[in-house]
């Protein structure tokens, strides 16, 4: 199956601090979700972007689908954003609907 | 508009036994797809339901079973409990269909999860 892998696996931040997580997979896909995940477990959508590039506030992400990767962007980092970010995919054949999760990267924004 | 919720938000349960997790998928949403998120791990596919049959699996045991119901509501059963069962499980709903003779790959939504521990 489709593999994904994140980087870095952890990182500390001081607050304002900008960042940039990485999500590289193996094969083409045509559903690329970038998720939070806060303390207590939940999924907090992000991002949906199979390709191109897309903002909101303070976070930004660009999928490059042709070399396999995607950059999340946070800026002016806040201690809210501490948590686990996850990149998850659906391959372009073969994988149905199902997400495909990375390892994920474990932010923690100090003052 | 209701997010995707899930009950319990806890369980205790001891080896053996049988448990039932309930879901109910965001406003006008038809699929319901079941996660299992160990400590320290990304989320693991379990299988996926639309109209009311599962639609796919990842690798998982018989132990682990499903239902969908006609309001698009979703179950997830596992029986004979392990330890090693003890995780964190979300629900995930997202819309199906097909545009232009495409299948639609649309956002998934997760629920806040159940936590299950099996002693």
């Amino acid at each position: 199956g489709i593999q994904v892998e994140q980087s870095p696996p952890d990182l500390i931040l001081q607050e304002g601090a900008n960042s940039t997580l990485r999500c590289n997979f193996s094969d083409s896909v045509n559903n690329l979700q970038w998720f939070h995940q806060n303390p207590w477990g939940q999924l907090i959508n992000l991002f949906y972007i199979p390709s191109g590039t897309k903002q909101n506030g303070r976070l930004s992400a660009t999928t490059v689908a042709t070399e396999r990767y995607s950059l999340l962007y946070i800026s002016s980092s806040q201690t809210t954003d501490s948590g686990v970010y996850f990149c998850a995919v659906t391959p372009f054949t073969g994988g149905g609907n199902k997400l495909t999760f990375g390892t994920g990267t474990q932010l923690k924004v100090e003052l | 508009d209701a997010g995707v919720t899930q009950s319990p938000t806890h369980l205790i349960k001891t080896r053996g036994q049988q448990v039932t997790l309930r879901c109910s998928p965001k406003s006008g949403h038809d699929t319901v797809s079941w996660y299992q998120q160990a400590l320290g791990q990304g989320p693991q596919f379990i299988f996926q339901y639309y109209e009311e049959e599962e639609r796919q699996r990842g690798n998982f045991p018989d132990r682990f079973s499903g239902h969908q119901f006609p309001n698009y509501s979703s179950e997830l059963n596992v029986n004979a409990l392990l330890l090693g069962d003890s995780a964190l499980y979300l629900c995930a709903s997202s819309l199906s269909g097909t545009s232009g003779g495409k299948t639609l790959r649309e956002t998934q939504y997760f629920g806040p999860g159940t936590r299950l521990l099996v002693l």
